[in-house]
């Protein structure tokens, strides 16, 4: 079984760029999760898909960030325009079922916003 | 709102010591609790979890009890290997609630 992959592993972008980062989950995962590490704080979660819908966005910080999944197969998380205190790891996770179900993580993408 | 606090690191130990990461939690029900970890290069990963009050979960020779009494769920290792350098993230979720995470602990083991 493949597991969760994302794209870039890392990005390195000029404030005031735009960036997006992918994510495929683990095919058959219906429940799809973006969380934010910055600076080595804890990771924060940003939204949850179910399928194709939004679940819960309350943890996305602003109207820059648009995360999308067509399909509801993989996802993209938009960045437009970043700003320096957008740098951070993103991490992807998946699982099958919502609720207290284990997350399936990916390896994260670095994101360096000069 | 739910919330997770673990010691922050870094730890720094000799194989074969003893560790224990120390998770206390906030939740207005009864959370499931969780315990990650990540290896350097990789996503995190489910180390062991528990479900309910006195559950213990265990994985790898590590151990936590979760702890209604003192909102607790500390993670203990009675001898670590070099191998088990990574961060450990203490984690959980109540009902159908998303996960929410705490800071890390990032532990270095030496030979």
């Amino acid at each position: 079984e493949a597991g969760v992959t994302q794209f870039p592993s890392h990005s390195v972008i000029e404030k005031g760029q735009t960036v997006t980062l992918r994510c495929d989950p683990i095919s058959g995962h219906d429940n799809l999760y973006w969380y934010r590490r910055v600076m080595g704080k804890e990771i924060k979660f940003l939204l949850h898909f179910v399928k194709e819908s939004k679940q819960d966005e309350s943890g996305m910080p602003n109207n820059r960030f648009l995360a999308e999944r067509t399909g509801g197969t993989y996802s993209t998380l938009k960045v437009q325009p970043a700003e320096l205190e957008d740098s951070g790891v993103y991490f992807c996770a998946s699982s099958l079922h919502g609720g207290n179900s284990p997350l399936h993580f990916g390896n994260g993408t670095r994101l360096t916003v000069t | 709102g739910d919330s997770v606090t673990q010691m922050e690191g870094p730890v720094t130990l000799s194989e074969e010591a003893f560790l224990t990461i120390n998770c206390t939690y906030t939740a207005t029900g009864y959370p499931s609790l969780f315990w990650y970890v990540q290896y350097p290069g990789e996503g995190l990963q489910l180390l062991l979890k528990a479900t309910k009050a006195d559950d213990k979960g265990s994985n790898k020779g590590f151990e936590a009890t979760y702890r209604k009494e003192t909102t607790s769920f500390h993670l203990e290792k009675g001898s670590v290997q070099v191998s088990d350098s990574a961060v450990y993230f203490c984690a959980l979720s109540e009902g159908d609630n998303d996960m929410r995470f705490g800071a890390g602990t990032r532990l270095t083991v030496k030979p």
